[in-house]
């Protein structure tokens, strides 16, 4: 079972909210982690969005709109972006990432689709 | 306004050595801020961080491909490199260099170079 599982796809309405998941493996912590986000459109590197371990210790990118929020779910193990106010620009892939056993994890990421 | 790229070879044979270097511009590569890494691609397919290297030398590799990853600094070039040897063809990838913050976020990232490992 990987370490970090996203939903391989998502579709939204523009002017939606679109919820991403990034559910840890059974056995570890969400609560001991800081969760990344990046967005990847094609052609194109990844895009740092934002990083998310409590309310009271979160960092957006520079230049993310407050439009992307980062949470944690207890209760599903999960880390999650939320995305309000969907435009078609954010169509796109979005993949979370941790620190875990000495390396830095991707989750498969999840493709956004807004139509 | 920091700027990476990557360079080296397109194609690599089988068997042998890949070998990649990125080249940092409007910022120097020994800040002690940061932490310097690379992180591939394959087609189609998601991210994966191979490795990650300070500007003292010090470096961290993916376990998964410890044994055959070496990351280099010349901070007289402002310059870090990628060595993965014994390449097959599930080491066809989008290489990406990128540039970590202390807190663990990658914000500045190359455009990537495409490596095709072919005979």
């Amino acid at each position: 079972q990987p370490v970090l599982t996203q939903p391989t796809s998502l579709s939204a309405s523009p002017g939606a909210s679109a919820r991403l998941t990034c559910t840890l493996r059974s056995g570890i912590n969400l609560g001991s982690y800081r969760i990344f986000w990046y967005q990847q459109k094609p052609e194109s590197p990844p895009r740092y969005l934002l990083s998310y371990y409590s309310d009271s210790s979160k960092h957006q990118g520079s230049g993310v709109p407050s439009r992307f929020s980062g949470s944690k779910d207890a209760s599903s193990n999960a880390g999650i972006l939320v995305i309000s106010g969907l435009q078609s620009e954010d169509e796109a892939d979005y993949y979370c990432m941790i620190w875990h056993s000495s390396a830095w994890v991707f989750g498969g990421g999840t493709k956004l689709t807004v139509l | 306004q920091l700027q990476l790229q990557e360079s080296g070879p397109g194609l690599v044979k089988p068997s042998e050595t890949l070998s990649l270097t990125c080249t940092v511009s409007g910022g120097s590569i020994s800040s002690s801020s940061y932490y310097w890494g690379w992180i591939r691609q394959p087609p189609g397919k998601g991210l994966e961080w191979i490795g990650s290297i300070y500007y003292s030398g010090s470096t961290y590799y993916n376990p998964s491909l410890k044994s055959r990853v070496t990351i280099s600094v010349d901070t007289s070039k402002n310059q870090f490199s990628l060595k993965l040897s014994s390449v097959t063809a599930a080491d066809t990838a989008v290489y990406y260099c990128a540039r970590r913050r202390g807190d663990g976020d990658w914000p500045d990232w190359g455009q990537g170079t495409l490596v095709t490992v072919s005979s």
